[in-house]
C-alpha cells in the first residue's frame, strides 16, 4: 500500500459524459501527478500540481482539467468523453517539487461505452 | 528530449533462473532513474531508484540495477526469480523543470516466470 488513494476504482460511462476522478496523496506529500495508461499509448504524464498550483503539463487534452485543493487532494475532470478515453488513470504523489520518486495509487479504470 | 527505451517487450524465464530487463535512456541533463513493477490489476510499485552516488542500486524483492552513464543504461537484474515476480516492469526517467517535473516511462517489459 503506497498511501495514495484513488476513487472510484472503476467507472463506466457513455460517450459525451463528464466524470471526476479523485486522489488523496500520501500524508505530507505536496506534489500530485496524473498519468494515463492505455494499451496503445502506454503510460503518459498528464499534469502535476504542487501545493495547489499547476506546475507541469503533459499531453493533456483540452477536455480534461485538474485541480488540487487546500487539503492537497486532487481531482481530474474528464468531459465530452470519447471511446478513446477509456484507460487506467493513475494518481501519484511525492514530497518534492520534482526529482526523487513518485508513489502511485491503485488507479481508476475508466470505460467509455 | 528525454526518453526511455525498454529493449524487450516480453521476457519468459524459468523459476530460479537469473533475469535481466534492459533499459536505455536518453537525457541531456542530470539523470534520476527508476524501476517500477505493476502486478495484474494493480498500481505501480517503486522497485528502486538511482538519484546519485553508487551506480549499483539495490531495491525491494531482491532486485538490483546498475546505472551506466557511458552506455546510458539502467538494467534491472535478479539472480533467482520466483513465480510471484511475474508482472510488468517499467523503467522511468525523471524530467525536472524549474517549475516542476514528471516521469517518462518506457513501454514496459512483461516478465513471465514459468515453473
Amino acid at each position: 500500500d503506497s498511501g495514495v488513494t484513488q476513487t472510484p476504482k472503476h467507472l463506466i460511462t457513455a460517450t459525451g459524459q463528464r466524470v471526476t476522478l479523485r486522489c488523496s496523496p500520501r500524508s505530507g506529500d505536496l506534489s500530485v501527478y496524473w498519468y494515463q495508461q492505455s494499451l496503445d499509448q502506454g503510460l503518459q504524464f498528464l499534469i502535476q500540481y504542487y501545493n495547489g498550483e499547476e506546475r507541469a503539463k503533459g499531453n493533456i487534452l483540452e477536455r480534461f482539467s485538474a485541480q488540487q485543493f487546500p487539503d492537497l487532494h486532487s481531482e481530474l475532470n474528464l468531459s465530452s468523453l470519447e471511446l478513446g478515453d477509456s484507460a487506467l488513470y493513475f494518481c501519484a504523489s511525492s514530497p518534492r517539487l520534482a526529482g526523487g520518486g513518485q508513489f502511485f495509487g491503485p488507479g481508476t479504470r475508466l470505460t467509455v461505452l | 528530449a528525454q526518453s526511455v527505451t525498454q529493449l524487450d517487450s516480453q521476457v519468459p524465464v524459468f523459476e530460479e533462473a537469473p533475469v535481466e530487463l534492459r533499459c536505455n535512456y536518453s537525457s541531456s541533463v542530470s539523470v534520476y532513474l527508476f524501476w517500477y513493477v505493476q502486478y495484474p490489476n494493480q498500481g505501480l510499485q517503486l522497485l528502486l531508484k538511482y538519484l546519485s552516488g553508487s551506480t549499483l542500486v539495490k531495491g525491494i524483492n531482491g532486485f538490483e540495477a546498475e546505472f551506466n552513464k557511458s552506455q546510458t543504461s539502467f538494467h534491472l537484474r535478479k539472480p533467482s526469480v520466483h513465480i510471484s515476480d511475474t508482472a510488468e516492469y517499467f523503467c522511468a526517467v525523471s524530467v525536472v523543470y524549474n517549475q516542476g517535473g514528471k516521469l517518462i516511462f518506457g513501454q514496459g517489459t512483461e516478465l513471465s516466470v514459468k515453473p
